[in-house]
């Protein structure tokens, strides 16, 4: 089955205690995203990837860093949360660049406290 | 600067009518808009989209208008059923690399 996943789905930490949360797809998808989404913003983008090696920013990509060693995976890295870190994550991945629909994780609801 | 607006954050339908979902843009750069639905504890999923050189994309009971000069696109369901009910975001493509810009979204309900 097509899918994008991530892990893990809910996580509850500390401020300044880094994670890394994962996401894999299995579609051979060039094109891998993350975004945030917050009540009343919709989903803001923090970082996208072209291709294995190629990483840029998004929209939002502050305390955020992002590893793209691997086509299949995009795992997102928070070196040392913060409570406005707290927020709805999903992972995308898509085939191309032009025109192509991305594909949805499950999401990951992180608490920073 | 929230470039892709979607300004009802709800509506209600009646089951069998049509629902008319709405969203503005201001970035004229933008060449391709898509819509996604989203039921809770899932994933956004793709709906339909639309280039920016058409005005019009059908999938059967889901319809896209675009209407460039007034930097406004709308997505048609015709007709609506209860399954419909979740929540939808406009989105807009900024060029090259896929990056996606979304509105907030609006939550359908739709009403059996």
């Amino acid at each position: 089955e097509a899918q994008v996943t991530q892990n893990p789905r809910y996580l509850i930490t500390v401020t300044g205690k880094k994670l890394t949360v994962t996401c894999s797809q299995n579609m051979n998808h060039e094109y891998m995203s993350w975004y945030r989404q917050d009540p009343g913003l919709g989903l803001r983008q923090i970082y996208y990837s072209m291709n294995v090696e190629v990483t840029d920013k998004g929209d939002v990509p502050e305390g955020y860093k992002v590893s793209r060693k691997e086509k299949r995976n995009f795992p997102l890295i928070l070196e040392s949360p913060s409570p406005n870190q707290t927020s709805l994550y999903f992972c995308a991945s898509s085939l191309g660049p032009t025109g192509y629909e991305q594909y949805f994780g499950p999401g990951t609801r992180l608490t920073v406290t | 600067d929230q470039q892709v607006k979607q300004n009802s954050p709800s509506l209600s339908v009646q089951e069998g009518r049509i629902s008319i979902l709405n969203c503005d843009y201001t970035n004229s750069m933008f060449d391709y808009f898509l819509w996604y639905k989203k039921y809770p504890a899932e994933g956004p999923t793709f709906l339909i989209s639309i280039s920016s050189i058409k005005d019009k994309n059908e999938d059967g009971r889901f319809t896209v208008f675009l209407n460039k000069s007034a930097k406004h696109l709308s997505l048609h369901i015709v007709p609506s059923q209860p399954g419909d009910s979740a929540v939808y975001f406009c989105a807009a493509r900024r060029g090259y690399g896929n990056k996606l810009v979304f509105g907030a979204g609006t939550i359908l309900r739709v009403k059996s």
